[in-house]
């Protein structure tokens, strides 16, 4: 069974200040990792998706990388801002489930 | 707007009663997905649906029932509901890749707002 792990579970960091969010997978037979953002009671929105045969994506401010073989993923965030603040989440796609972690607790101080 | 829509956002009900979710999507998504979200357990995946008339169990699917009559719907029916199934609920879609496409990973899943129950 697909078990996800992200640490640390809650982080609270200064303005500016770049940060790395770390996922790990027990199983390396997967199609893509998904790194997603989910705001206090609202539903999750995708950030970044790295296919199984990528090493990794960017979009903005956002880096994820991918070692399939050793199971970790992580998300580099540069220069937080406090709008950064909020819950990110890893889940992988192993076929027509997605695996999630129990998230990071991301607080950007201003 | 286009999207994935979920009602009611809140309900509060009783044990024992049926409760149903409901989920819409405008997409035509193929795939759509119904997760619970507790603390101390994260996200997990109840019931999931291929195309209309077909439905799979995911990791936790006892105590519920799915139907899918229509592409654009997918509701939750907890038949007898019980308090711990207090939970935040997901619903979720995706469309249909070909098997080529598929290989690649290329899709990814759009969630609704979600439901926040209270069984009491």
């Amino acid at each position: 069974k697909q078990e996800v792990t992200q640490i640390p579970a809650a982080l609270s960091v200064p303005e500016g200040e770049n940060l790395v969010l770390n996922c790990s997978f027990t199983d390396s037979a997967i199609y893509n990792l998904q790194w997603f953002r989910q705001d206090p009671g609202k539903g999750l929105t995708s950030l970044l998706l790295i296919q199984s045969s990528q090493r990794e994506q960017t979009s903005g401010r956002l880096n994820a990388s991918l070692d399939k073989s050793s199971g970790r993923s992580t998300l580099y965030i540069a220069a937080s801002q406090p709008g950064d603040s909020a819950t990110y989440l890893c889940a992988v796609d192993a076929g027509n489930m997605l695996t999630f972690g129990g998230g990071t607790r991301l607080m950007v101080k201003p | 707007d286009a999207g994935i829509t979920q009602s009611p956002r809140y309900k509060i009900t009783e044990t024992g009663r049926q409760v149903t979710l409901m989920c819409h999507q405008t997409w035509s998504h193929s795939y759509m997905f119904w997760y619970r979200q507790d603390l101390g357990h994260g996200l997990r995946l109840i019931y999931y649906s291929a195309a209309a008339d077909i439905t799979d169990k995911g990791e936790v699917p006892d105590g519920y029932v799915v139907s899918r009559s229509k592409t654009e719907n997918f509701p939750l029916t907890l038949e007898s509901a019980t308090r711990s199934q207090t939970s935040v609920y997901f619903c979720a879609s995706r469309r249909f890749l070909t098997s080529g496409r598929r290989e690649k990973g290329t899709d990814t899943q759009y969630f609704g707002p979600g439901t926040r129950l209270t069984v009491l």
